[in-house]
């Protein structure tokens, strides 16, 4: 089966921009998650959706920070106004619910760099 | 307020050697436990996959155990190889079936391995 696929791979950006990240999860995984990555840190979620539904975004900087997944299938996450903190890999995953046991497929993140 | 830390942050070994990584949590009320790797610049690879019920897996030259009542897990690696420098992650799994925090992973902040030749 085919992974998570994420867009751009790369993205440098002025402070106070904004900016957008794209995903599109395994065929017919319903769960999908955006994690924040700070260098030299794990991955902190950031947002979970079930379905086109929001699970959980309770550690969404909701003030500047924007996700929505239309359909149920891709995901964007969106930035409007970055700031420099917000320097990170994105990485979006996904789940299966039909396969409670199987773990998480990650996709290769987007490398945000706000200067 | 579930806390995931791993030992020791960077580990330099030279090739052939057994290594182990290190993994505790502060809730045992896991529902699974997952070891991942992470190529720089790349995403995460799924390595292992224990479930709470389980004590341990096996892949290869890799070895995953779960000690969930003392909140501990380990990732064994064989014979390593040059190949295998990468930063290793562990992530628990809630085990709650309902709420706003089902299914989330929470990470350690990852070990770096680095095997010379």
């Amino acid at each position: 089966e085919a992974g998570v696929a994420q867009s751009p791979r790369y993205k440098i950006i002025e402070k106070r921009q904004s900016v957008a990240f794209w995903c599109n999860p395994i065929s017919g995984h319903a769960t999908l998650y955006w994690y924040q990555q700070i260098l030299g840190q794990g991955p902190k979620l950031l947002i979970q959706f079930q379905n086109n539904g929001v699970v959980d975004d309770s550690q969404l900087p909701k003030d500047r920070f924007s996700a929505e997944r239309l359909k149920g299938v891709d995901s964007t996450l969106k930035i409007q106004p970055a700031k420099l903190e917000d320097s990170a890999v994105y990485l979006c995953a996904s789940r299966s619910l039909d396969r409670i046991d199987y773990g998480y497929t990650f996709g290769s993140g987007t490398r945000l760099t706000v200067v | 307020k579930q806390e995931v830390t791993q030992i020791p942050a960077a580990l330099s070994v030279p090739e052939g050697e057994n290594l182990v990584l290190n993994c505790s949590f502060t809730d045992s009320a896991i529902y699974n436990l997952q070891w991942f790797r992470q190529d720089p610049g790349k995403g995460l690879t799924s390595l292992l996959l224990i479930q709470s019920s389980q004590r341990e897996q096996t892949s290869g030259r890799l070895n995953a155990s779960l000690d969930k009542s003392s909140g501990r897990s380990t990732l064994y690696i064989a014979a390593s190889q040059p190949g295998d420098s990468a930063t290793y992650l562990c992530a628990v799994r809630k085990s709650s079936a309902g709420g706003t925090s089902y299914g989330k992973l929470t990470f350690g902040q990852g070990t770096i391995l680095t095997v010379h030749p």
